[in-house]
Formats: structure tokens, C-alpha cells, sequence
């Protein structure tokens, strides 16, 4: 919430297209996040990177890809290999602090395959 | 792997009723958040509590933290339209542990 942004709001793709979906925050937050939440159910871990040049696979992480060239960014490609892609994207950053590390989520973006 | 399983997924409530959800772990956490997700918008942080049996106030709204860290719960008092939503827990298995999210409990306010 808040120095978190994510592009677009709402996205389209095609069957066998790869969509990337950007996001971007101003937090100076060393860690980032992707999750995917389908209608009524609760948010699922795709990819996170803990610092710049690294990341992780999370619990969905078949289907899509990510790289973490720099601190700010963090975009995530759903490829054609992910079958059932539509669904709200949500990008998260965190940071260590006294209350332990709180996740600040972007706005999201729906994708939908047409 | 760690689960994170949250009760009741859904809750209808007469708008000045109380309610309760619950939110329980497979394992000991070393903290337990709560967020807020608004009906077509994005999680919101709410609270964090690390302390075995903590509890934490926010207005209507009382979040308590288990003496075995593996379980906590929300409680709204006297519920208004503003508070319908989905809440969710998440907790940490251990520092530097990435963050486990439960289902959520979607909140319906009656008028």
C-alpha cells in the first residue's frame, strides 16, 4: 500500500501468449513479492526474492517467471506454459523493522485469458 | 508444510452484532499478522502480534495471539458496514521464514 505500483490495473492475454505483469516500489524494501488469488480464495505464493539477483519459487510456481535485475522492481511473466492463468496478481515488498516484517501489497492486476 | 487454516471462511453478520474468526497453525509461529482486503482491493496490514497470549485492541476490533503461538483470533465488536471484508492471518514459521497466509474469512454486514 503505498509506494507500490502495478501495471495494468487489468490485462488480457491469449491462449500460448506470455503477458508480463510490472511492478515497481519506492520503499527501498529489500524483499518482493508475487501471489496469485483466484476469486473468493486466499493469496498464493508464486515467486519472492529476498535481494537484488535473487529469488525463490514459492508454493504455484509452474507457469511463470521473474527476475530481480534491480532493488525496485520485480516483474513477474506468466507464460504460456500456465494453463489457467486468470486470476488476480498481487505484487508485495516488505522490510524488517521493529514489528518484524510487514508485507505492503501494490493495487494488483487482473489478468484474464480470452 | 506449514498450514495456515482460517474459520469460518464466511461470515454473515447483523450490522451492532459481534463475531469472531479464528486462524490456526500446523506449527509454532514466531509472530501472527492480520490483514484486511476490501471487496475488489488489496490486503491491508492490520496488526502484528509476537508475544505468547498477546492481545491488541484497534478500536472495535481484538486481536489475542495463543499461548502456544499456533493459534489467534479477531473479534469485532458492535460490526459496521465499513468493517465487511476479507480478513486474513499469516504468520511466520521462524525469523527470516517466508510469510504463510490463511483462506481468509470474507465478512457480509447486514443492515
Amino acid at each position: 500500500d503505498g509506494g507500490i505500483t502495478q501495471s495494468p490495473k487489468y490485462l488480457f492475454r491469449k491462449e500460448g501468449q506470455n503477458v508480463t505483469l510490472s511492478c515497481e516500489q519506492n520503499l527501498n524494501h529489500d524483499a518482493m513479492y508475487w501471489y496469485r488469488q483466484d476469486p473468493g480464495q486466499g493469496l498464493r505464493l508464486i515467486y519472492y526474492s529476498q535481494i537484488v539477483n535473487d529469488f525463490q519459487k514459492g508454493d504455484i510456481a509452474e507457469g511463470y517467471s521473474v527476475s530481480r535485475e534491480k532493488k525496485e522492481s520485480f516483474p513477474l511473466t506468466v507464460t504460456s506454459a500456465q494453463k489457467n492463468p486468470t486470476a488476480f496478481y498481487l505484487c508485495a515488498s516488505s522490510t524488517r523493522d521493529n514489528r518484524g516484517e510487514t508485507q505492503y501489497f501494490g493495487p494488483g492486476t487482473r489478468l484474464l485469458v480470452l | 508444510g506449514q498450514q495456515v487454516m482460517q474459520i469460518p471462511q464466511y461470515q454473515h453478520v447483523q450490522e451492532g452484532e459481534d463475531f469472531t474468526t479464528y486462524c490456526n497453525s500446523s506449527t509454532t509461529l514466531s509472530n501472527i499478522q492480520w490483514y484486511k482486503q476490501r471487496p475488489g482491493g488489496h490486503p491491508v496490514f492490520l496488526i502484528q502480534l509476537v508475544k505468547s497470549g498477546e492481545v491488541k485492541k484497534q478500536k472495535r476490533l481484538t486481536f489475542q495471539f495463543g499461548e502456544a503461538k499456533k493459534n489467534s483470533s479477531l473479534h469485532i465488536t458492535a460490526t459496521q458496514t465499513t468493517d465487511v471484508g476479507t480478513y486474513f492471518c499469516a504468520g511466520h514459521k521462524a525469523a527470516g521464514n517466508k510469510l504463510t497466509f490463511g483462506g481468509g474469512t470474507r465478512v457480509l454486514v447486514k443492515p
